[in-house]
Parts: structure tokens; sequence; C-alpha cells
């Protein structure tokens, strides 16, 4: 079975805090996505990376940076956290493109006070 | 970036019912399309990828009408295991490669 696992399910940080989002997954898949998912807004892109040390901004980047040093590690990094950033995290992988699934960890909810 | 639109819903239909689901996407030059399930407070998990042909798994059925840019899911013989969310989804192209786009999704409620 893929597993994608993040780092917390529940997250509380104060405005202006650096916050780290973790996610691995166990199946030596290429490509990693970071998606917000929001009521009345659905899932969203943050951010995506291909491969090892690859990176591209997805529709919603701003506030956000990643970092991919290993193949199974993809990281989401709030610089300063604001309280707009208060959202349900979910991390995605699969093998590669096209009709490949896509498999979801568990997703951490974070709030931003 | 709105590349997928669907209807939210909800979708309150009898056990036993047919229900369809449709979407529409905004790139033309999109090639794989699918439909996911999320169950309340569970992460994203694929029902089905959708082919130019149409296919069916089971009581789920997907189609995909490249001209008018749109796609369906039709469910036959409701179950209350069916009541989830139900999520358009397009993969899209971006610089370095495609990622998924997905639709707010579709709620549907099965009833005894």
């Amino acid at each position: 079975d893929v597993k994608v696992t993040q780092s917390s399910r529940y997250l509380v940080k104060r405005t202006g805090e650096k916050v780290f989002l973790e996610c691995v997954q166990d199946m030596d898949h290429e490509n990693m996505f970071w998606y917000r998912q929001d009521p009345g807004l659905g899932l969203r892109l943050i951010y995506f990376s291909y491969d090892v040390k690859m990176k591209e901004k997805g529709d919603i980047p701003e506030g956000y940076s990643v970092s991919r040093e290993k193949k199974e590690r993809f990281s989401l990094i709030l610089e300063s956290a604001s309280t707009n950033q208060t959202s349900m995290y979910l991390c995605a992988s699969r093998i590669s493109g096209g009709m490949d699934e896509q498999f979801f960890g568990p997703g951490t909810r974070l709030t931003v006070l | 970036r709105k590349e997928v639109e669907q209807d939210p819903g909800p979708f309150n239909v009898p056990e036993g019912a047919t229900v369809a689901f449709n979407c529409t996407y905004s790139n033309s030059a999109s090639q794989s399309f699918f439909w996911y399930r999320q169950d309340c407070r569970k992460e994203p998990k694929l029902l089905m990828s959708v082919y130019s042909s149409g296919n069916e798994d089971g009581r789920f059925t997907a189609q995909l009408n490249r001209a008018s840019q749109y796609i369906s899911l039709l469910i036959r013989d409701s179950k209350l295991s069916d009541s989830a969310t139900y999520l358009c989804v397009v993969n899209c192209a971006y610089d370095s490669g495609y990622a998924l786009n997905f639709g707010k999704g579709t709620s549907l409620l099965v009833t005894p």
C-alpha cells in the first residue's frame, strides 16, 4: 500500500511564526504536491515538485516556499504565518504525470492565531 | 486559474436512485481526467479515470466530451455508502510538468 504521511494532524501557531509542514511518501514517487483545502474554495495547488531539488509554483504560492532535498520528503514552509493561512493542508504524491493515481496524505489542520 | 467547474449540490437522493454529476473544464489542451471521491474529514481518493471512449466500473460510468469540454459521472443504484463529495479533476500543464486541478466538488447524500 502506498503511504503518504504528514508530520502533524493538527497544528496551532501564532502570527509571524515560521511553520514547517512535512510530508513523506514511501513508494519512490517522482512527483509530490502541496494543496490547501478551504470551504467553498476546494483544493488549490500551492507548489509541486517533479523531482528532487525541483519545485514549481502552483496557483497560490504567495506566502509559501517548499523544499525537496530527498525524493521521499517534501516540506512546505510558511515563512511568517498569517491568519489567512489557517487551512487544511494536503500533501500528495504520484509516480509521474499522465494517468497515474495521485495519493494523498491525511492532511494537517493548521490554525494560525 | 479557474480550470474546473462543477455544480456544488448538494444532491439528496434515495437509495437505489440514479444520479449524474457534470463538470466542465476550460483548457482544451488537457489530456487526462479523473473523478476523485472525498469522504467527510478524509483525504481525496481516486474513484476512476475518465477515458475518451467512456468507461464503466460497476455502478459508476464516466464520460468525456472533448468537443464540449465536459465530463460526467453517473452512479446507478445508489447506496448509502456512496454519500461523499465527488471531485472532478483535470491534469493541467505547468512549466515543468503536469499537476491535478480539482473542481470544488459535488456533495451527494444518499438517504434510506
